[in-house]
Parts: C-alpha cells; structure tokens; sequence
C-alpha cells in the first residue's frame, strides 16, 4: 500500500463548476501538506501549502487537511478550461524529502 | 524573476552510457532537491542539498547515481552506467531555507534506448 493514495482520474467537469480533488495517506508523521498543479511537460507549480488541520483558502482555492481521518482535499471553485491539469498532493514529515501521490488529471470542458 | 531552469530539457543516451543533468536554482535559495518522475506517477524524491552538502541522499535507488552541488547553488545529477529502466523526467527543485515551499523547474526528460 502507498503511503499516500490519490484517484488518478480522469476527473471531467464543466466550466464553471466547483472541483473537489482529495488524498489519504497513512503516515501519521507528515506534518506539511500541499497542492501542485502540473500542466503537460512543466514542472509542478505549487498552489497551496499548509501546516496544520483546517481550512486555507486562496483565491478560487481551498485546501482542507484532516489530519484525524489522514485525508486531505483541495476545493477549485468556478472552474475555468485554464485548470485543466493533473493535481499532485504532496505532503511532508519536515524531513523535507516530499511524498507525492499520484496525481488527478482534471478536464475542465468549455 | 528566473525560476529553476534545469539543462539540457531533453536528453537521449543509449544503455550502458553515462549522463549529467544541470540544475539552476532560484538565486539565494539555499536548499535544492532533485526528484524522478515516472509516467503516470507523482515525483519521487532523490537527494535534498542544504548549502554545499547533502543533507538527505536516501532516495538515490543505487550507486550509479550521484549529485553534486560544490558551490552551493548549481547542482548536477550524474548517472552512471544507464539502464533503460532509468528513463524518466528528473525534477530539479529549490526552496530558500528549510522551512520554504518547494519550487520546480520543468524537468530534464532521460530516454534510455
């Protein structure tokens, strides 16, 4: 079993709608978490980055971590076709070495 | 200002063959990381530098790789003795002390033929 678990999608929406991505993982030790958004052949771009349970929002962007159900989500709302792309959550135990999951791939239909 | 640029963006190298791959990182960022990246997969993590010295080498899958970064900012990745199962994306990201988020570059894609 991974340590961390994340739907691969494809996740298909229309334009406009409110995107729920989410991630578990069983490694009680992670303490950071975050949410990249990596666009075909580039990098990872970080979108969010927290630290404790609760809510953190940016923007169209809400992260959620629940550190009690080891689940994390991130919330897109009023999607555009712009964020069609596959979300990778990423957490840390402060060791600083990144734990990926797998990614979502997300379609955003115009 | 300047992201990570990591050279070259492609590479092609037959079995057998050794390769470098180049990082850049962000000016004044102090920590630089390099990842790997399957198809279809999230990053795996490599090695982690703190200034000139490696502070985490944990995720090197064996001794045919090795990196270095001898004046604490550009870094390379050296892979000895190319496998077709090294083929992969290699993800060079920096971050400006230990608590900063990571940013990555856009990769050095590694085909083995």
């Amino acid at each position: 079993q991974k340590e961390v678990e994340q739907d691969p999608g494809p996740l298909s929406v229309p334009e406009g709608a409110i995107v729920s991505l989410n991630c578990t993982y069983s490694n009680s030790a992670f303490q950071y978490f975050m949410w990249y958004r990596q666009y075909s052949r580039k990098g990872p771009e970080l979108l969010m980055y927290t630290y404790s349970s609760g809510n953190k929002e940016d923007g169209r962007f809400t992260a959620q971590v629940d550190k009690s159900s080891k689940y994390i989500s991130l919330f897109i709302r009023d999607s555009q076709p712009s964020d069609s792309a596959t979300y990778l959550c990423a957490m840390d135990t402060g060791r600083r070495a990144l734990t990926f999951g797998s990614g979502t791939r997300l379609q955003v239909q115009p | 200002g300047a992201g990570v640029s990591q050279t070259p963006s492609n590479k092609v190298t037959e079995k057998g063959k050794y390769v470098e791959l180049r990082c850049d990182p962000i000016s004044g960022h102090t920590a630089l990381y390099w990842y790997r990246q399957s198809l279809g997969q999230g990053p795996e993590f490599l090695i982690y530098f703190q200034g000139t010295g490696a502070a985490d080498d944990s995720g090197l899958p064996n001794d045919r790789f090795f990196a270095v970064r001898p004046e604490g900012s550009v870094s390379t990745l050296k892979i000895q003795r190319t496998e077709r199962g090294d083929s992969a994306v290699y993800l060079c990201a920096s971050s400006l002390n230990e608590d900063s988020p990571l940013h990555f570059g856009n990769g050095t894609r590694l085909t083995v033929t």
